[in-house]
């Protein structure tokens, strides 16, 4: 079936520090594939999204790029804030018309550290 | 445009009492969608609405759960006999009306933390 891998956590990095969170997915066919993000005490909001091979997305100085060869979407930022800890969410969405669920990946927590 | 609103965002129930959680969707948006994240767990699907239709509701318990979307007022999701195991938050998301496709976006509200005692 249909499924989504992380990096377990928790990730501590030091502010300024390079950010990886990767992201394996399973899935036949060609997902979407996104990243949310949490932040205490919130709801999730998407940060970024891919749609389909080689597509890069990007948002807030985060990057992923949807590597069909890899079968990854793993999330980067070149210089991580204090702003950034928060629980990061990788999913997909397998289709369109009536199959719209997201599937998600468990979430790797992030904190970033002045 | 307010964004997607659930309430309330922190219920209380004891073992047996009933749970009624509720998401107005963002305006303009007629497919809602719930989701649940038990405590050290990502989120699973539960079911996938549209106004007055359940269009999948492959990740919902069985029993004593139950989803609507009603043509006027919000989502409700309703938990019947509640046990500790539900205890959990649980989020709404909604999207636009679309014929589907690969661009559309789910926006999620800001949850509803169930506690069961």
């Amino acid at each position: 079936g249909n499924s989504v891998t992380q990096m377990e956590g928790p990730v501590t990095l030091s502010e300024e520090a390079f950010l990886t969170i990767n992201c394996t997915y399973t899935a036949t066919g060609y997902p979407s594939l996104f990243w949310y993000v949490q932040y205490p005490g919130e709801g999730l909001q998407l940060l970024l999204k891919a749609t389909k091979a080689d597509d890069k997305g990007s948002n807030k100085g985060f990057e992923a790029t949807y590597r069909k060869e890899t079968t990854s979407f793993h999330l980067e930022k070149g210089s991580v804030q204090v702003s950034d800890s928060a629980v990061y969410f990788c999913a997909l969405r397998k289709g369109a018309g009536n199959n719209r669920k997201l599937i998600w990946g468990l979430g790797t927590s992030l904190a970033v550290n002045p | 445009n307010a964004g997607v609103m659930q309430n309330p965002r922190h219920l209380v129930r004891r073992r047996g009492q009933e749970a009624r959680l509720r998401c107005s969707p963002m305006k303009g948006h007629s497919h809602v969608y719930w989701y649940r994240q038990l405590p050290e767990e990502g989120l699973k699907f539960m079911v996938y609405l549209q106004k007055e239709n359940i269009i999948d509701e492959s990740g919902m318990p069985k029993e004593r759960f139950s989803a609507e979307f009603p043509k006027e007022g919000p989502s409700i999701l309703r938990i019947q006999q509640v046990v500790r195991g539900d205890s959990a938050a649980y989020f709404c998301a909604s999207s636009p009306r679309r014929t589907g496709g690969a661009q559309e976006t789910q926006y999620f509200g800001p949850g509803t933390r169930l506690l069961v005692l």
